[in-house]
């Protein structure tokens, strides 16, 4: 009964790649988002996503993409790979209300090294 | 923009009290929250404050001063699990939670 769950757990990989990461949630919220955590654990946000619109922090390359196929979902697609994108990447979620975004669910984080 | 600061690290002894500090710089602002990180895992939640106050919460608790810019999370009856980071999120006009650097508590015995 995993509350957010992500794959790969870790993602070995050549630069210049495209690569996926994956992420499910089945809590029902209605948001969801990517953070990038670096060596020094610094955790980042990257997309925040729901059903009516796309944050994007203006820092992320274009190279990387979430795509979202419904509610429970938001995937996220990188392109052409460089040895910096290596980090751990932590899908997330939350139940908006009308008076404030709650506390969020993370998943277990998915650990990318590019080489 | 945001500007969250918090110390970088911290030691305590087991069974003692520490207190993690916060200050942060908003634009706009719509709560706080603590997450507890141990190596390794994903962030957990611990608390929201989004008015003055303190917030308890078992072992743990957490306050804020939105005119100060100034939040602490408590920690009492240290135990060894507790070693883990402690993050500390801003909520500002959009909604999108930003974090701090996050705080690396050691627990000793």
């Amino acid at each position: 009964d995993t509350a957010v769950s992500q794959t790969p757990k870790y993602l070995v990989t050549q630069m210049g790649n495209d690569k996926s990461i994956k992420c499910e949630q089945n809590l029902g919220h209605d948001t969801m988002y990517w953070y990038k955590q670096d060596s020094k654990k610094f955790l980042k946000i990257m997309f925040s996503y729901n059903n009516k619109e796309l944050i994007i922090n203006e820092t992320v390359p274009n190279r990387f993409s979430p795509k979202s196929p419904d509610k429970a979902h938001l995937n996220l697609h990188i392109n052409s790979l460089e040895l910096g994108d290596s980090a751990v990447y932590f899908c997330a979620s939350s139940q908006a209300t009308s008076i404030a975004v709650r506390e969020q669910f993370f998943g277990p984080g998915t650990r990318l090294t590019v080489l | 923009g945001q500007n969250i600061d918090q110390p970088t690290e911290m030691t305590a002894t087991e069974g003692a009290i520490v207190q993690i500090n916060c200050t942060y710089q908003t634009s706009g602002f719509n709560g706080l929250f603590w997450y507890q990180q141990h190596a390794g895992e994903a962030p957990t939640f611990l608390s929201y404050n989004v008015l003055d106050g303190l917030e308890e919460k078992g072992r743990f608790s957490s306050f804020l001063s939105r005119s100060k810019g100034y939040s602490y999370l408590l920690l009492k009856e240290l135990q060894m699990k507790d070693s883990a980071s402690y993050l500390c999120a801003v909520q500002g006009g959009s909604y999108i939670p930003t974090f701090g650097r996050g705080t690396s508590l050691i627990v000793h015995p």
